[in-house]
């Protein structure tokens, strides 16, 4: 079955450029998390989103960063004003139910970098 | 705060050889716990979890990870490598019954299996 797909794939941004990187979670699953992947790094959280409610933003670096679900499938993840700490990998992660011990299943992601 | 430690970074084997990756958390509640691995140029996927019961638990490919309460660790263990296993590895853990059930990630150790 279809996976959790991100776009863009890749992006170069200059510095000070918004960019706007979409997720597309599975399809019926309530949860979806966002997550930075700096090299060499595991995975930090940004966001979590149950349906269209943004539960958590304890995450995000900086209020540059925003997140949205309006119709809690689709996410956008949105950065004002890139900086070049923003360079990294995003990676969107969707979960069938809200509880803890749900699987997460993650896309390949979407490799930003800022010059 | 939650945090999770991968003792290896980088590890080299001999395809047969036995395989044991490290991971500790530090968090004295109740706890979830994962691993993650990443081939070459796929996205992160589980390999196994524990929530619960039996301590000793099987994953995908042969893999199996002990939960020892009383060291806060969750190894990984293989018996036997292939080339196929040259991934990434990442350890992860959450609250058990948390309200966002955000992974925390370890920093992940780099698998190289020489045929």
């Amino acid at each position: 079955g279809a996976g959790v797909s991100q776009s863009p794939r890749y992006k170069v941004a200059k510095r000070g450029q918004d960019v706007a990187l979409r997720c597309d979670p599975i399809s019926g699953h309530v949860s979806l998390f966002w997550y930075q992947q700096a090299l060499g790094q595991g995975p930090e959280f940004l966001t979590y989103f149950q349906n269209e409610a943004q539960l958590d933003k304890s995450g995000l670096p900086s209020d540059r960063f925003f997140a949205e679900r309006p119709e809690g499938s689709v996410s956008t993840l949105k950065i004002q004003r890139t900086q070049q700490e923003d360079s990294a990998v995003y990676l969107c992660a969707s979960s069938r139910e809200p509880q803890s011990v749900e699987t997460q299943y993650f896309g390949p992601g979407t490799r930003l970098l800022v010059l | 705060a939650q945090s999770v430690s991968q003792h290896n970074h980088h590890v080299i084997l001999s395809e047969a050889a036995s395989l044991e990756l490290g991971c500790n958390y530090s968090y004295g509640g109740t706890v979830n716990l994962f691993w993650y691995v990443q081939y070459p140029g796929q996205h992160l996927q589980l390999l196994l979890k524990y929530f619960s019961g039996d301590p000793l638990v099987k994953g995908i490919k042969g893999f199996e990870a002990e939960f020892i309460k009383s060291k806060f660790s969750f190894n990984l263990r293989k018996p036997s490598v292939q080339w196929s296993d040259t991934a990434e590895y990442f350890c992860a853990v959450n609250r058990g019954g948390g309200a966002t059930n955000k992974l925390i990630f370890g920093t992940g150790t780099l698998l190289a299996v020489q045929p």
